[in-house]
């Protein structure tokens, strides 16, 4: 399986800030790679796929890049909609799996 | 627009069988694979299975020996049913679309199943 692994855990940020989250996959996945929000209580939403396509709808102050192994999910500025936990996912190969999760707390 | 409507047994014990089904409302339900992806409490996401309308599947091999996912096309349905559970597979379930490029782009509401004796 291939393992994903994000950074940090958890964030702690205020409204306005560029926050950045990372996702490593174990293996060489291209550019198959997802993003997911999720608040509490809910069902993920999907932000990005391909790595850096916005799911439509998505404000432009997401943005995803990255590629191979070394993936990031970039907030330019936050909004107080956007803490909550954020996931990635891999789409090369099954089975598919997703990386632990990071919170972004209110500072 | 495209929705995901959920249901099955919430309180099983353990050595029971899991069993939900989640029904598919607008769109095609011959383009895509239908998937479903398991939270326990606290934790991270972990993707089970997913089944197209011709019947292929595809398990994760952690699971294989105790899920099967099936499709009803007659209704847009497509149900997960798991044996043998434990504590363990006490988590949210939720069904999900996955389109290309292999992205889960529309989510059920999620069924909590608590397994406790």
């Amino acid at each position: 399986d291939i393992q994903m692994t994000q950074s940090p855990s958890s964030v702690s940020a205020s409204v306005g800030d560029r926050v950045t989250i990372t996702c490593r996959a174990s293996q060489d996945i291209s550019h198959w790679l997802a993003w997911y929000q999720q608040q509490p209580g809910k069902a993920p939403k999907p932000l990005i796929y391909a790595a850096s396509i916005l799911q439509s709808g998505v404000p432009s102050r997401f943005s995803g890049s990255g590629s191979g192994t070394d993936f990031t999910l970039t907030i330019s500025s936050l909004q107080p909609e956007d803490f909550a936990t954020y996931y990635c996912q891999q789409a090369n190969s099954f089975p598919v799996t997703f990386g632990g999760g990071t919170k972004v707390e209110i500072k | 627009q495209v929705q995901l409507q959920q249901w099955g047994a919430g309180l099983l014990q353990p050595s029971e069988t899991l069993s939900l089904t989640c029904t598919v409302y607008g769109g095609s339900f011959s383009a895509y694979y239908w998937t479903w992806i398991r939270q326990p409490p606290g934790k991270g996401l972990e993707w089970i299975g997913e089944i197209n309308h011709f019947g292929s599947t595809n398990y994760n091999p952690s699971l294989k020996s105790r899920v099967t996912i099936s499709v009803d096309t007659s209704k847009n349905q497509f149900s997960l049913k798991m044996t043998s559970v434990t504590a363990a597979d006490t988590a949210v379930y939720y069904c999900a679309r996955r389109r290309a490029p292999n992205a889960f782009d529309i989510w059920g509401q999620g069924t909590m199943v608590t397994v406790s004796s």
